[in-house]
């Protein structure tokens, strides 16, 4: 098993460009999710999916747009990319468990990829 | 809001010297509770996690207790190695209705160990 991969790993832009990244998984993790990290601030979530098909925003989602079509693959996107989202991009996979007697569930430990480091000029 | 504060970095120790890094947070209700490690140019692994308080996470040497009366979660371990440096963060994982489970994280803590 791979577990999660992510591309590109280094990538330099020019404000204003748009790029993908791309994140798969090949644990049939139902939830996946984007993470910035910048010096001193630990990670932020960008945007999640809690399965195919479904996307929604983080804490910090402006300028970034998202899409599951696969359940093993959430792409991060860059419409017009700007310094400000110079940083390091991680990805991140989990699946969610029965708790308790009732039907409520948890998310159980979420799975990093390696990275892509983003330069915008 | 939920929150993690850690010790801030660099921490520089000699080899076989004894590690704390300070956690606490702020969240409401009873969070779980996880260290990850950074290696140089890696992603981040999961190196112990707890789920409610008096958990005691271990892995590798190290180790954590879920403190709920202090709200901490103080990463341990009683002697260290070169092979230990590296970037340190406590996370809380909020419950799977909020942001999908999202892990909230400390800035991180770094860690070099010389010999």
């Amino acid at each position: 098993n791979a577990g999660v991969t992510q591309t590109p790993k280094f990538r330099v832009l020019k404000t204003g460009q748009s790029m993908t990244l791309l994140c798969a998984q090949d644990m049939n993790h139902e939830y996946m999710y984007w993470y910035r990290q910048d010096p001193g601030m630990g990670l932020r979530l960008i945007h999640y999916s809690v399965g195919e098909g479904t996307t929604a925003k983080g804490e910090v989602p402006d300028g970034y747009n998202v899409s599951r079509l696969k359940k093993q693959n959430f792409l991060l996107g860059l419409e017009s990319a700007a310094p400000s989202q110079t940083s390091v991009y991680f990805c991140a996979s989990s699946y969610s468990m029965r708790v308790g007697a009732l039907d409520s569930r948890e998310a159980h430990e979420q799975f990093f990829g390696p990275g892509t480091r983003l330069t915008v000029l | 809001g939920d929150s993690v504060t850690q010790m801030e970095g660099p921490v520089t120790l000699s080899e076989e010297a004894f590690l704390t890094i300070n956690c606490t947070y702020t969240a409401t209700g009873y969070p779980s509770l996880f260290w990850y490690v950074q290696y140089p140019g890696e992603g981040l692994q999961l190196l112990l996690k707890a789920t409610k308080a008096d958990d005691k996470g271990s892995n590798k040497g190290f180790e954590a207790t879920y403190r709920k009366e202090t709200t901490s979660f103080h990463l341990e371990k009683g002697s260290v190695q070169v092979s230990d440096s590296a970037v340190y963060f406590c996370a809380l994982r909020r419950p799977i209705y909020n942001q999908g489970g999202k892990l909230i994280f400390g800035q991180g803590t770094e860690l070099s160990v010389k010999p």
